[in-house]
């Protein structure tokens, strides 16, 4: 079983959807959790970060942790062709460097 | 501008061949990484080094060298002891890990093929 699960899609949804993106987890020793968005060849940027339970909103964007589930979403609002691209989720655990567990990616095409 | 050069953007190897990705920063980061990304799978930790002259195994760690001479420098040899090197290779670079600056910031990445 691997540490984090992701559903790699794809996901294709009409412009101005909600997007859920979600991921599961089997450490609970996992602090940190984080999303990032990957453009086609290019390399992951860091959209939403967060270490506690609960919601955390940026913009159209909706960060959402339940760790008595071991469960992270990312939640896009009005979603836009724009945010086509693969959505990764990472976690680490407390402590010295930034060693990031990755889910596989969820590639997400919004078209208009 | 600050950021993370990888080169070449593209990259071939014959059998048998060793080479070498560049990774080059200007953010004065502490730590660098190097991550590996195959189809349908999460980026796997080849190699992070967290000050100049020290480098430390990540999870995928056989066929593969670093070095880190430099603060701004990070560069990475796949070796022939790599059986299976086609994949996109992706550097990064962070401040160590104080609160707020668990940011990890990642190059363009370069896209190593096998002839």
């Amino acid at each position: 079983q691997k540490e984090v699960e992701q559903d790699p899609g794809p996901l294709s949804v009409p412009e101005g959807a909600i997007v859920s993106l979600n991921c599961t987890y089997s450490n609970s020793a996992f602090q940190y959790f984080m999303w990032y968005r990957q453009y086609s060849r290019k390399g992951p940027e860091l959209l939403m970060y967060t270490y506690s339970s609960g919601n955390k909103e940026d913009g159209r964007f909706t960060a959402q942790v339940d760790k008595s589930s071991k469960y992270i979403s990312l939640f896009i609002r009005d979603s836009q062709p724009s945010d086509s691209a693969t959505y990764l989720c990472a976690m680490s655990f407390s402590g010295g460097y930034n060693k990031l567990i990755f889910g596989a990616g969820t590639r997400l095409a919004v078209h208009p | 501008d600050g950021g993370i050069t990888q080169s070449p953007k593209y990259l071939f190897r014959k059998e048998g061949q060793n080479v070498t990705l560049s990774c080059e920063q200007n953010l004065n980061h502490d730590a660098m990484y190097w991550y590996r990304q195959d189809p349908g799978q999460g980026l796997r930790l080849i190699y992070y080094s967290q000050i100049v002259n020290d480098f430390q195994k990540g999870d995928i760690a056989e066929g593969y060298s670093v070095s880190r001479e430099k603060k701004e420098s990070f560069p990475l040899t796949v070796t022939s002891a790599q059986k299976n090197p086609t994949a996109f290779y992706l550097c990064a670079s962070s401040f160590p890990r104080t609160v707020g600056n668990e940011k990890l910031f990642f190059g363009s990445g370069t896209q190593l093929s096998v002839l």
